[in-house]
């Protein structure tokens, strides 16, 4: 089985901040990667598809990077509305398995 | 637009089985797509249970194999888990989902505790 290990757990930060979150696969995954959103008492929300593929309709503030083992997704300028928890997620046709969320908080 | 909701009994006694049904509308199962379960228990992270695909085929998480089953109705265009001999580590969020190498419609998500 393919695991994902995501740091850091937590993260406080300002507003307008860069932010960093970074997910590892114990295997190579090529770019299987997907990064998803999830605000207290809400499904997960797709941000980026395909390791760096931005989803319809999301702030371009948004982004992600790598393929094979190491991947990053960053927000480049911290926003109130993005206090969330955020997953990695990978594709082990079919099975999915995310990383262990990253809580962001604004400092 | 499509749209998936879970139903299901929000209380299960230990030992019981715990059975869910996602109601799909917008798009019909047997037209493709991974159709699937995920739970998050309180607090804690997501786990993907399993999924069906829109021939019928099932894969599960190893973890859980031996307790899962996933069926569909196309009649009526839902996806139904079953979760043998839960325990109270089972307690969780569980949502059902539309999937292919990535997860595009969720479900609201149901509560499910297991205590007696």
């Amino acid at each position: 089985d393919i695991q994902m290990t995501q740091s850091p757990s937590s993260l406080s930060a300002s507003v307008g901040d860069r932010v960093t979150i970074t997910c590892q696969a114990s295997q190579d995954i090529s770019n299987y990667l997907n990064w998803y959103q999830q605000k207290p008492g809400k499904a997960p929300k797709l941000l980026i598809y395909d390791a760096s593929n931005l989803e319809t309709g999301v702030p371009s503030r948004f982004s992600g990077s790598g393929s094979g083992t190491d991947f990053t997704f960053t927000i480049s300028s911290l926003q109130p509305e993005d206090i969330a928890t955020y997953y990695c997620q990978q594709y082990d046709n079919p099975a999915l398995t995310f990383g262990g969320g990253t809580k962001v908080e604004i400092k | 637009q499509v749209q998936l909701q879970e139903s299901g009994p929000g209380l299960v006694k230990p030992s019981e089985t715990l059975s869910l049904t996602c109601a799909v509308s917008g798009y019909s199962i047997s037209s493709g797509y991974y159709w699937g379960w995920i739970r998050q228990p309180p607090g804690k992270g997501l786990e993907w249970i399993g999924s069906i695909y829109h021939s019928g085929s099932t894969y599960y998480n190893p973890s859980l194999k031996s307790r899962v089953t996933i069926s569909v109705d196309t009649s009526k265009n839902q996806f139904s888990l079953k979760l043998s001999s839960v325990t109270a580590a089972d307690t969780a969020v569980y949502y059902c989902a539309r999937h292919t190498t990535m997860v595009n419609y969720w479900g609201q998500g149901t509560l499910v505790t297991v205590s007696s």
